[in-house]
């Protein structure tokens, strides 16, 4: 079955320490996107990237990276320039940006600082 | 700048009715309009989507209705069971953005 692949499901970083996240798809979408849910709040976006190669800043782009090389893989890299990584992270889909169909989520990372 | 508000506080609802969830928008046109459900630790799950010319869509015992004069969506569901407690996410095209959500829960 078709469908997007996070890991770990759980993440503990130490202070000052950078870890990346893993966002796998096999839907052949072209666009791909990092959320950040805090508890009780909805969706921010961190980046986005519309096709292989090319990534666009969201809201809130600040202490992370990415890197779009293949069109299946979106990893997220929290640098230790975020200074509240705490969160769940979600990483989802889509056939293109803009386009009208749904998104397409992973179960996402919770990722913890201790 | 942007805004999206849905029901603020969580709809707690008897089996069997009807729960209507609000999405309101401002400061700009989408084109169109997502639903969303989300289970506690766990991805959100696409529903539905309506289009700006479209003023309702029905899947099974869903319903949205979608009024850009009032700027606002609105999610029914109908005959209301305790599976579909969850919390209900609205996005409203093309800025990616995601509202807070509105936690449902259904009593027996």
């Amino acid at each position: 079955d078709g469908g997007i692949t996070q890991s770990p499901k759980y993440l503990f970083r130490k202070e000052g320490q950078n870890v990346t996240l893993s966002c796998e798809q096999n839907l052949n979408h072209d666009a791909m996107y990092w959320y950040r849910q805090d508890p009780g709040q909805g969706l921010r976006l961190i980046y986005y990237s519309q096709i292989v190669n090319d990534f666009q800043k969201g809201d809130i782009a600040e202490g992370y990276s990415v890197s779009r090389e293949k069109k299946e893989s979106f990893p997220l890299t929290v640098t230790s320039a975020q200074k509240n990584p705490t969160a769940f992270y979600l990483c989802a889909s889509s056939i293109s940006v803009g386009a009208n169909y749904g998104y397409t989520f992973g179960s996402g990372t919770r990722l913890t600082v201790v | 700048s942007q805004k999206i508000e849905q029901n603020s506080e969580a709809l707690n609802i008897q089996e069997g009715k009807t729960a209507t969830l609000t999405c309101n928008y401002t400061n700009y046109s989408p084109a169109y309009l997502q639903w969303y459900r989300q289970d506690p630790g766990r991805g959100p799950v696409f529903l539905l989507l309506i289009r700006e010319n479209e003023k309702e869509k029905r899947k099974e015992r869903l319903k949205v209705t979608f009024d850009t004069t009032l700027k606002q969506s609105l999610f029914h569901i109908t005959a209301s069971q305790p599976a579909d407690s969850a919390t209900y996410l609205c996005a409203p095209e093309p800025k990616i953005i995601f509202g807070s959500g509105t936690r449902l829960s259904i009593r027996p």
